[in-house]
């Protein structure tokens, strides 16, 4: 069964430092999502993501981040200048297609990244 | 974006059908009910999902009420590896809205 893969599984980085969190998702999807996770809190949104820009974000997903499709198969989240606060699980997920009013396509996620700032 | 409620946490015995409920009673017409899990610390695993009728796949089954305030996930029967957090969702739009969803735990 296809599957969602992200890379590396844990990240550990110095406050100030840049990230990158790389996805790959399942090769028929259109549509790709970033969302993430602190420890003990909600599953967030971060950012959605269609023909190679963005198609949503958060109030979360400041100037400090940034995404990109680099080739055919990778999904990437940058984050810029790391702050302990941004210490999380990080999860990718992809779907067949994004939202259509008259219907919808359930999004499928990967393992995460958990992302420790020291 | 409709809220949902749903209990903190749950108990069932192994073998025997998980029921877990969840109110959105302010869900307008073109929003679908989403059901995910999320076992420790992984990715949220996508479950069901429905509009209006009843669903059931090789996983679960929803049932949503006719006046689609509340809805109903359905684990004919219960394992001990369905033990997880389980999220009702009401979306519309791309981005999915996790709440604190219902611990389950399924006790041999």
């Amino acid at each position: 069964e296809p599957e969602v893969t992200q890379t590396p599984s844990h990240q550990v980085t110095q406050m100030g430092q840049e990230v990158i969190l790389r996805c790959v998702p399942i090769s028929n999807h259109l549509y790709f999502y970033w969302y993430r996770q602190i420890l003990g809190q909600k599953v967030e949104f971060l950012v959605s993501f269609y023909n190679n820009e963005i198609s949503e974000k958060s109030e979360i997903f400041d100037d400090q981040f940034s995404v990109e499709r680099p080739d055919g198969s990778n999904f990437t989240l940058k984050i810029r200048s790391t702050k302990l606060e941004d210490s999380a699980m990080y999860f990718c997920a992809s779907s067949e297609a994004g939202w259509a009013g008259t219907g919808s396509y359930e999004q499928y996620f990967g393992p995460g990244t958990r992302l420790t700032v020291t | 974006d409709a809220k949902t409620t749903q209990p903190t946490s749950m108990d069932c015995a192994e073998g025997r059908a998980a029921n877990l409920p969840c109110n959105h009673s302010t869900i307008s017409g073109n929003e679908y009910v989403y059901w995910y899990r999320q076992i420790h610390s992984q990715g949220p695993q996508y479950i069901i999902h429905g509009l209006k009728n009843n669903e059931t796949n090789e996983m679960a089954s929803l049932i949503i009420t006719e006046d689609r305030k509340s809805s109903t996930l359905i684990l004919p029967h219960a394992t001990l590896r369905d033990t997880a957090v389980y999220y009702c969702i009401v979306r519309v739009g791309n981005d999915m809205r996790f709440g604190a969803g219902t611990r389950l735990t399924v006790k041999p």
